[in-house]
């Protein structure tokens, strides 16, 4: 069993809608947990992340946190056709301190 | 600053041969990183270095691969012999000193390998 799951879908949503990432993790000593947005052909980028448990919004994106059940999730709303990408999770923490554990990623389709 | 720097883009060779990828980091950056990635199997780290030394190496899937870091501002991956299983977009990422235990790993635009 990976430490970190993700389905990695496809999704496919329209332009507008709500949508819900999420990723569960084995390991209890993560701490940090973020979300990359990485676009076809390219090297992923930070989106966001948040320590411990809890929510933490930009814009149109909302992070959450819920430590006693192992489950993070990103929240997408008024999605848009920019927003099709594929989103990974990473988290970190304890004696995994400097390195990151990735879930698989989630295909993102937002259409108009 | 022109963010990390990987060469070649594109790779294609013959199984059996020797292929060399190479990463700048950010200036400045403590830490690099070597991912790959595949459809099957996501991103996985393959090695990460703290100050030019070799920390965690357990990623490396055999003794094909070797990785090095001569100095803060060159790595190298190399596969010796090159299999078609070896076939993925390997990535290098580099991130600055830890600070209060969450580092950002800004990636390179990574190296397309195929093995034939």
């Amino acid at each position: 069993q990976k430490e970190v799951e993700q389905d990695p879908g496809p999704l496919s949503v329209p332009e507008g809608a709500i949508v819900s990432l999420n990723c569960t993790y084995s390991n209890s000593a993560f701490q940090y947990f973020m979300w990359y947005r990485q676009y076809s052909r390219k090297g992923p980028e930070l989106l966001m992340y948040t320590y411990s448990s809890g929510n933490k919004e930009d814009g149109r994106f909302t992070a959450q946190v819920d430590k006693s059940s192992k489950y993070i999730s990103l929240f997408i709303r008024d999605s848009q056709p920019s927003d099709s990408a594929t989103y990974l999770c990473a988290m970190t923490g304890g004696t995994s301190y400097g390195k990151l554990t990735f879930g698989q990623g989630t295909i993102l389709t937002v259409h108009p | 600053d022109a963010g990390v720097i990987q060469s070649p883009r594109h790779e294609v060779t013959e199984m059996g041969q020797e292929v060399t990828l190479r990463c700048k980091p950010i200036s400045g950056h403590d830490y690099l990183f070597w991912y790959r990635q595949t459809m099957m199997r996501g991103l996985e780290l393959l090695i990460y270095f703290n100050n030019n030394v070799p920390i965690d190496d357990s990623g490396m899937p055999e003794d094909r691969f070797s990785a090095k870091m001569p100095n803060a501002s060159f790595s190298t991956l190399k596969i010796q012999p090159s299999e078609p299983r070896d076939s993925a977009v390997y990535f290098c990422a580099s991130s600055p000193t830890l600070a209060g235990g969450f580092n950002e790993q800004f990636f390179g635009p990574g190296t397309r390998l195929t093995v034939l």
